[in-house]
């Protein structure tokens, strides 16, 4: 089983406020997502990085940025919340070459008010 | 558009019968298939994977089918039991790409 943790697992802010959301894994992996769920949706990618100083956005247009300095940690920050942010967002990790399984953390469930 | 269909949210079966995930992919470029299990406030679970090169793999009381010429796959549990009760996603992915591609997912509810 992977090792893969966010913090929090639950947060309630209000509107304009800046949040970073934490992302940890300590598998070594290079390749590491983040995706965002709505319930009863499917989830969708929206910012992926290959490895340190790496990151791309994923198919999901969002206002989020992050960041990927070390291997192990991949934060994902929003300047301004607003109630449209209100998600579930999920983190994920993969191996590499040769593996499509993308190992999950627990998520973190974001609600703005 | 969606790449990836699952189309039944909600399957309801009873202990010990079998439970069939279906899903269906419009993208002939996908390779690979995988199916998740997610409980609410976790994040997903790996299951079961697919290369496009097999029709079946098996794992235990998991067993994913492919058949390419319908672009379809599915995920048989059998016997079902009430811990299997979560929401399964399937996703794809298409060789060279580092994504995943996810359906809506479907509730299964397995009951005594």
């Amino acid at each position: 089983e992977a090792d893969i943790y966010q913090t929090p697992r639950y947060l309630v802010i209000g509107t304009g406020k800046k949040i970073t959301l934490e992302c940890s894994q300590t598998m070594g992996h290079d390749k590491m997502y983040w995706y965002q769920q709505d319930p009863g949706m499917e989830l969708h990618l929206i910012h992926y990085s290959y490895g340190v100083n790496s990151t791309e956005k994923g198919d999901l247009s969002s206002e989020s940025t992050v960041s990927r300095i070390r291997t192990e940690h991949f934060p994902l920050t929003l300047e301004s919340a607003r109630p449209s942010h209100t998600s579930q967002y999920l983190c994920a990790s993969r191996k590499g070459l040769g593996t499509y399984e993308q190992y999950f953390g627990p998520g973190t469930r974001l609600t703005v008010t | 558009d969606q790449q990836v269909k699952q189309n039944s949210p909600s399957l309801s079966v009873q202990e010990g019968r079998i439970s069939i995930l279906n899903c269906d992919y419009t993208n002939s470029m996908f390779d690979y298939f995988l199916w998740y299990k997610k409980y609410p406030a976790e994040g997903p679970t790996f299951l079961i994977s697919i290369s496009s090169i097999k029709d079946k793999n098996e794992d235990g009381r998991f067993t994913v089918f492919l058949n390419k010429s319908a672009k379809h796959l599915s995920l048989h549990i059998v016997p079902s039991q009430p811990g299997d009760s979560a929401v399964y996603f399937c996703a794809a992915s298409a060789a060279n790409t580092d994504k995943l591609i996810f359906g809506t997912g479907t509730r299964l509810q397995v009951f005594p």
